[in-house]
């Protein structure tokens, strides 16, 4: 099993930036799919969440309206749009996955990739 | 929103038993999922479903929960189980996740 996150780096305030994890050695279009960040030296948050079919789709309030969570399931891939960056955006992001019939739990986390919100 | 508590920090001797709180108003009502992350690494998944142990963590590793509090518990600490450990679990509405701020567990 692999989840390999990648797109992250340096980007100013009220920039954009989009985030790729590519997942492999599992049913991807089967499991819920998750992104949590961490600050450097924080501890975790959750992003937000989609369902397998992309039916249900879910944000932590600090992050709606600017981020948008989408999945190909032709790909293997998850992805995380980020707009309007602002510095506390700042942190490495978790691509997670949720094993199928699981309901709220984080089964397996990729590496994560780094976020870097500065002037 | 709602919140989970946990205590910053604590510390056990190799052997000794440690015992991590979770404190949170959407317990007993949810699950708790608890975390280990060392340092430079990703969190693993230790506890899932308050009780249950995922394949391939060790039989020391055990969870259990008395109305609003969850408790992780490790028999027979050994060095390597030094790591910050997370609880988390879904809000009432099952849709947003929360977690607790962590509690960095050192092995004397």
């Amino acid at each position: 099993v692999q989840l390999v996150e990648s797109g992250g780096g340096l980007v100013k305030p009220g920039g954009s930036l989009k985030l790729s994890c590519a997942g492999s050695g599992f049913t991807f279009s089967t499991y819920a799919m998750n992104w949590v960040r961490q600050a450097p030296g924080k501890g975790l948050e959750w992003v937000s969440s989609i369902s397998s079919e992309s039916h249900y789709i879910y944000y932590a309030d600090s992050v709606k309206g600017r981020f948008t969570i989408s999945r190909d399931n032709s790909k293997n891939s998850l992805f995380l749009q980020m707009d309007s960056l602002r510095a506390e955006d700042s942190a490495l992001y978790f691509c997670v996955y949720t094993v199928p019939g699981a309901l709220g739990s984080f089964d397996y986390w990729g590496q994560g990739t780094l976020v870097t919100v500065s002037s | 929103s709602y919140e989970l508590i946990q205590p910053p920090s604590t510390s056990v001797s190799p052997g000794q038993t440690a015992r991590i709180t979770c404190f949170g108003d959407v317990f007993p009502n949810q699950f708790a999922y608890w975390y280990q992350q060392k340092p430079g690494q990703a969190p693993v998944l230790v506890i899932y479903k308050d009780t249950e142990r995922p394949s391939g963590i060790p039989e020391r590793f055990s969870g259990s929960t008395s109305g609003t509090t969850v408790t992780l518990t490790i028999t027979g600490v050994q060095a390597e189980d030094e790591a910050d450990y997370y609880c988390q679990s879904p809000d009432s509405g099952g849709i947003y996740r929360v977690f607790g701020g962590g509690t960095k567990l050192t092995v004397l």
